[in-house]
Order: structure tokens, then C-alpha cells, then sequence
């Protein structure tokens, strides 16, 4: 079945750092990929997506390019803020019934000290 | 526009109480789904369905029953609660699958004592 494993966290940066947080896969297919942020209290909501192979999606300063050849979603940041700080979420999902279900990755947490 | 809206927030619950945390969108989504959060886990998908009069089980449905009498509405149902169900819920809908965006509710943090 379709999995995503995703860095592990906590991260803590400094306000202004680069950010990186790994994400990899495993489906069958042609998946879309996503990744989602969940700020405290909240439900999730989506950052930015791709829905083939090099595509690259980007959302406030965050981008992700789609590696079919490393079955890889890399989220980056060049510079990021206290307001980044929040858990974030790799996911995927298929594009044909019997596949349709969303996917996520266990989140990373990350704080952003100014 | 309210989006997903999930009812209650908040749930305290005894050991063998039943309850149905409700999920309602008014975006005409086919697609909905119920997750649960833990620590750790990520999100883990409970049941899910395809449209009106369709639900199929997802990673984690031991426990739970669903239900989808319209487009709207999809109920989750705790038969007979546990203190393993103690979690927080998500509510989520989306157009179509692929690339569609999903749409998340506000959660419901549920406690079973």
C-alpha cells in the first residue's frame, strides 16, 4: 500500500534560517503529493501540492518539487519566521478508485525563536 | 463560506458510552473522510466514503461506525467507547481525489476516562 515517512521532529530554527524538512514515498502509480500545516489548535490546511513528476509547488516562501526518480517531496524555505512555527504534514493520494485515499506522514514540529 | 464544520470541539466520555461526533460541509464535496491524531502517529484514517449511500473502512475502523444518508452530512458513531479512542478527530472533504485539495474541520479532542 501507499506510505510516507517524513523526517522526524521536533525542528528548531533561528528566525531568518534555512529550512528543510525530508519527506519520501512509497505507491503505486502516479500519485499527487501534498503538504499540509496544522497551527496550533486548528485542523489542517493545505500549503502546496504537486500532481506530477517535476512539478514544483509553492505556497509563502515554501517549495517542494515532485522526484518520481528518489520518490521524494522535500519541503524548503529560505528564510522563515516565528509565524512558520507549526506541525507539518506530508501526504499523498492516487488518482483512480481503489487508491483514492489520503495518506500522511507522522508531521514534524517546527519552532521558529526569533 | 463555512467550509467543514465538526461538532462538538470538546468530548469527555465514560468507558462504554456511546456518541456521534458530527461533520457537516456545504461545499457539494463528494469525498469525506474521518481521521484520528495521536501523538506520533501522524493522521490515520478511520472510514472514509465516495459519495452519498457509500463508506468503506480505512487503517483504523475497529470501533467506529459511519454512515452517509446525504452529501452533507457524515457522522461518526463510538459504540462503545474505549480509552484507546481517546484522540483528536478530523473531519476532512474534497472534490474529487488525485490532486484535489482537502478540506479539514476544526477537530473534536475527545477524552474517554
Amino acid at each position: 500500500g501507499n506510505s510516507v515517512t517524513q523526517m522526524e521532529g521536533p525542528v528548531t530554527l533561528s528566525e531568518e534560517a534555512f529550512l528543510t524538512i525530508n519527506c519520501t514515498y512509497t505507491a503505486t502509480g502516479y500519485p499527487s503529493l501534498f503538504w499540509y500545516v496544522q497551527y496550533p489548535g486548528e485542523g489542517l490546511q493545505l500549503l502546496l501540492k504537486a500532481t506530477k513528476a517535476d512539478d514544483k509547488g509553492s505556497n509563502k516562501g515554501f517549495e517542494a518539487t515532485y522526484r518520481k526518480e528518489t520518490t521524494s517531496f522535500h519541503l524548503e524555505k529560505g528564510s522563515v519566521q516565528v509565524s512558520d512555527s507549526a506541525v507539518y504534514f506530508c501526504a499523498l493520494r492516487g488518482s483512480n478508485f481503489g487508491n483514492e485515499k489520503l495518506t500522511f506522514g507522522t508531521g514534524t514540529r517546527l519552532t521558529i525563536i526569533p | 463560506n463555512a467550509g467543514v464544520t465538526q461538532t462538538p470541539k470538546f468530548q469527555v466520555l465514560k468507558t462504554g458510552q456511546s456518541m456521534t461526533l458530527q461533520c457537516a460541509q456545504d461545499m457539494n464535496h463528494e469525498y469525506m473522510s474521518w481521521y484520528r491524531q495521536d501523538p506520533g502517529m501522524g493522521l490515520r484514517l478511520i472510514h472514509y466514503s465516495v459519495g452519498a449511500g457509500i463508506t468503506d473502512q480505512g487503517e483504523v475502523p475497529n470501533g467506529y461506525n459511519v454512515s452517509r444518508s446525504t452529501t452533507e452530512d457524515f457522522p461518526l458513531r463510538l459504540l462503545s467507547a474505549a480509552p484507546s479512542q481517546t484522540s483528536v478527530y478530523f473531519c476532512a472533504s474534497s472534490y474529487g481525489i488525485g490532486g484535489y485539495e482537502a478540506f479539514f474541520g476544526q477537530g473534536t479532542r475527545l477524552t474517554v476516562v
